[in-house]
């Protein structure tokens, strides 16, 4: 596609279930970072893919968080026992990488726990 | 550390006015700046971006930005506000592996 996708758009949960988000980066971008967005808040870093391997996972904010990216395109975040604090937009971003600084993102997975 | 303040939470404007939203950054090279501009249920857009170079930049949609080093300051600027620039602001630093700080964000609101 044209931008950043991710799905789904809208995601409500019960709290200690396990979810996925899926981002779909822009076709060639090497680089892809997720970001976390609470409620009045400006976004905050999660984690920095280049290519398959996380090159900073430094923003998780513990070991519930992961997120993989195995070919190198499509990246999916896992969150496992969700609590209520969890609940945020979670923003996807892509660039080209190495040096190239603009990166675009996604219309963000509004997560909500219950 | 890196970090990014926007002092204004909320500001509003009358539609034809001026607008100028601050942000103060902390970095101690040169600093990668950018704004972006949220709308509700939108995704991120940027509005522009400083580098290098020329320390006044121009903008998408009319906005334009000046870097002043010696007050760490990027703020983003407008002559004349429409009311579909209604919505969040969000000034952003680039740091290491060129994951973006943001701040908290600045929510303008225009009046008709």
């Amino acid at each position: 596609g044209a931008g950043v996708s991710q799905t789904p758009s809208n995601k409500v949960t019960e709290k200690g279930k396990y979810v996925e988000l899926r981002c779909d980066p822009i076709s060639g971008h090497t680089a892809l970072y997720w970001y976390r967005q609470s409620l009045g808040q400006g976004p905050e870093f999660l984690i920095y893919f280049q290519g398959t391997g996380a090159a900073d996972d430094s923003g998780l904010p513990n070991d519930r968080f992961f997120a993989v990216r195995p070919e190198g395109s499509v990246s999916t975040l896992k969150i496992q026992r969700t609590e209520r604090g969890d609940s945020a937009v979670y923003l996807c971003a892509s660039s080209w990488g190495q040096g190239n600084t603009e990166a675009f993102f996604g219309q963000g997975t509004r997560l909500t726990v219950v | 550390a890196q970090s990014v303040t926007q002092p204004d939470i909320h500001i509003t404007v009358s539609e034809g006015a001026s607008l100028e939203l601050r942000c103060n950054y902390s970095y101690g090279a040169t600093p990668y700046l950018f704004w972006y501009v949220q709308s509700p249920g939108q995704g991120l857009q940027l509005l522009l971006k400083y580098f290098s170079g020329d320390t006044l930049v121009q903008g998408i949609k009319g906005f334009e930005a000046e870097f002043k080093r010696s007050q760490s300051s990027f703020n983003l600027r407008k002559p004349s506000v429409h009311w579909s620039d209604a919505a969040e602001y969000f000034c952003a630093v680039v740091g290491g592996y060129n994951k973006l700080i943001f701040g908290a964000g600045t929510r303008l609101a225009v009046h008709p």
